[in-house]
């Protein structure tokens, strides 16, 4: 079966760095997309890794490594409006999504 | 900034009646997809159109379930009858291209359906 995990939830306070990791087990790899989602709101696209290494945006970064399946999504300098759920998706073989359960950050003062 | 739209944004219905939500993706996306979000969850895929034709329905549960895209622009998805278990955010997304040369999901706003 298809599998992906990450932690239920994380606390971290403002100011600082936090690191969100995801593990997959799927049929065939074309990619691996994180989200972010804030609370009664619709996802909204974070990045996209397809290749090993380090994709880095603005305050956020994501690394992946396809022979570990595993991935992470690092955010620094939080701020409060990071408080958010955090979803891991990767692209199976057939070019769907496979979703993680997500992963909600609290973001303390 | 182009978006997907979304009606309505929030519904309650009893249960055994009948209820619809409608989807209007970007424009000139061809690509349809509805999931469902029950709360604490990731999204599950219920359908995903390529214009007007189904690529993928295999969880929709198809007894109650309907979902078309007639035109190959807005769709809409169907629950009759509602079920307490039916109760979850549905969310629709639209992207430009199918199944290769895959880019980001838009998502539409949601719409929040509480079954009483």
């Amino acid at each position: 079966g298809q599998n992906i995990d990450q932690p239920t939830e994380m606390t971290a306070t403002e100011g600082a760095i936090v690191q969100i990791n995801c593990t997959y087990q799927t049929s065939g790899f074309n990619g691996l997309f994180w989200y972010q989602q804030h609370a009664g709101e619709a996802p909204t696209f974070l990045s996209y890794n397809v290749l090993d290494g380090l994709e880095e945006k603005g305050r956020f970064s994501s690394f992946l490594s396809r022979s570990k399946g595993y991935s992470y999504l690092l955010l620094k300098e939080l701020q409060m409006k990071d408080s958010a759920s955090y979803l891991c998706a990767v692209l199976d073989s057939n070019y769907q999504l496979i979703w993680g359960a997500g992963t909600k950050l609290i973001i303390k003062p | 900034e182009a978006e997907v739209a979304q009606s309505p944004r929030y519904k309650i219905t009893e249960k055994s009646q009948a209820v619809a939500f409608w989807c209007d993706p970007i424009s000139g996306h061809a690509t349809l997809y509805w999931y469902r979000q029950i709360l604490g969850q990731g999204p599950e895929l219920l359908v995903q159109f390529q214009d007007e034709s189904v690529v993928d329905d295999s969880q929709l549960p198809k007894d109650r379930f309907s979902a078309e895209r007639l035109k190959g622009v807005d769709s809409t998805l169907k629950i009759q009858p509602a079920e307490l278990g039916d109760s979850a955010m549905y969310l629709c997304a639209s992207t430009h291209r199918g199944s290769e040369n895959y880019n980001e999901q838009f998502f539409g706003p949601g719409t929040r359906l509480t079954v009483l």
